[in-house]
């Protein structure tokens, strides 16, 4: 399997205009996850889908940030509109069903966001 | 809630030093814990894992044991290289619970 696949890997924005993260978990895995990462906060989790619902959105920061999963092999993560203090490494994840590897989520390679 | 807390970093050793980053942590329930490591521009990647009480996690010459008596998990290794260099991250997962808490990650850096 080729992995969680994230893109774009780097984006460099101007504040104010929307940014749109992608991302392909692995197949067969059916809970998905959107981090962020920055040296400030640490690791924060955005929000979580099972079956391409979502269960906890908590973690999202206000209502610029929106998350969809349309189907089981695709996911964004929306930001608009983008401000300076969104920037950061957005991770994505998945995790193959509850009881088989006991909650091991497997990452993706990141997409670095700039906003400027 | 559920907490997890790494000791500070950075931390700096040299090659075939001893390592040892310490873990606590916090959960209403029975957890399950973890030790992710992140490499260089990349995302996290599982090392190893325990699932219950007194359960020694193991992988690439990396042991944790499950302490539930002083809540630990902390991450040892006996001879470190530099390509051990990364960010170490220890994250529990509480039971029922799909989502992982995070501590705050422990930049490793060896020096050969």
């Amino acid at each position: 399997d080729a992995g969680v696949i994230q893109s774009p890997r780097h984006e460099v924005t101007e504040m104010g205009q929307e940014v749109t993260l992608r991302c392909k978990p692995i197949s067969g895995h059916d809970y998905l996850f959107w981090y962020r990462q920055t040296m400030m906060r640490g690791l924060e989790l955005l929000i979580y889908f099972n079956n391409n619902v979502p269960i906890d959105d908590s973690g999202m920061p206000e209502d610029r940030f929106s998350a969809k999963m349309p189907n089981a092999s695709f996911s964004t993560l929306k930001i608009q509109p983008s401000e300076p203090r969104d920037s950061a490494v957005y991770f994505c994840a998945s995790s193959p069903p509850s009881g088989g590897s006991m909650y091991e989520q497997y990452f993706g390679p990141g997409t670095r966001l700039t906003v400027t | 809630g559920d907490s997890v807390t790494q000791m500070e970093g950075p931390v700096t050793l040299s090659e075939e030093a001893f390592l040892t980053i310490n873990c606590t942590y916090t959960a209403t329930g029975y957890p399950s814990l973890f030790w992710y490591v992140q490499y260089p521009g990349e995302g996290l990647q599982l090392l190893l894992k325990a699932t219950k009480a007194d359960d020694k996690g193991s992988n690439k010459g990396f042991e944790a044991t499950y302490r539930k008596e002083t809540t630990s998990f902390h991450l040892e290794k006996g001879s470190v290289q530099v390509s051990d260099s990364a960010v170490y991250f220890c994250a529990l997962s509480d039971w029922g619970a799909q989502k992982l808490v995070f501590g705050q990650g422990t930049r490793l850096t060896i020096n050969p």
